[in-house]
């Protein structure tokens, strides 16, 4: 298993430009997360899903939109990139079976817009 | 509303043994406990339930207070390996793992 995949892994954008944040995942799990990851700031829930075709936000959504098509995939878009939104970006998907949950996440991307 | 984590920083030696507390506004249903090493991604270690059940590491505990509004990490014997930055994710109405609220994290250096 590959477990949670993030690309690209490093991105340098200009204001106003638009990207996707590639996310998959391998493990058939139900839910998916998105957070950001500001020096000193912990992570912070961008969006999440619980299943393909449900999404919500979370603390800070603000700039970014997301679908779930699939199980495996979550992708991320900004669109209209600003500096605020310079941060690693961390894909997560986790399990929850009788008790049980553990939370996975991808290696991360990094943002730089300019 | 985000926990609190402290101390926000802690140096130990090589066997000794260290506590992270994590702090909330509201009573929890349940924290998950994550380090982080730099530049990499965050690892789950544990999950500490509002019945005091846990499910995770062997080398590591956690316990909630009386009102369960904070929980306490606990790292034994120390080794060069547990050092990082923990981070704690609150989870007060039972919802899941894939909508916590992470603290701002406590950085761990063990020395030889």
């Amino acid at each position: 298993n590959a477990g949670v995949t993030q690309t690209p892994k490093f991105q340098v954008l200009k204001t106003g430009q638009s990207m996707t944040l590639q996310c998959a995942q391998d493990m058939n799990h139900e839910y998916m997360s998105w957070y950001r990851q500001d020096p000193g700031m912990g992570l912070r829930l961008i969006h999440y899903s619980v299943g393909a075709g449900i999404t919500d936000q979370g603390e800070v959504p603000n700039g970014y939109n997301v679908s779930r098509s699939t199980t495996e995939d979550f992708p991320l878009r900004l669109l209209s990139a600003a500096p605020s939104q310079t941060s690693v970006y961390f894909c997560a998907s986790s399990y929850r079976v009788a008790g049980e949950e553990t939370q996975y996440f991808g290696p991360g991307t990094r943002l730089l817009v300019l | 509303q985000q926990p609190v984590q402290s101390p926000q920083a802690v140096i130990l030696r090589e066997g000794e043994d260290a506590v992270i507390n994590c702090s909330s506004s509201k009573a929890l249903y349940s924290v998950h406990w994550y380090r982080q090493k730099h530049g990499e991604a965050p690892v789950f270690l544990m999950i500490l339930l509002k019945g005091g059940e846990q499910k995770g590491h062997d080398k590591i505990s956690a316990s909630f207070n009386e009102k369960k509004q904070q929980s306490s990490l606990y790292l034994t014997a120390s080794q060069l390996s547990y050092s990082g930055t923990y981070f704690c994710g609150t989870d007060p109405s039972g919802a899941g793992s894939y909508q916590l609220t992470f603290g701002k994290g406590t950085k761990l250096s063990v020395i030889p």
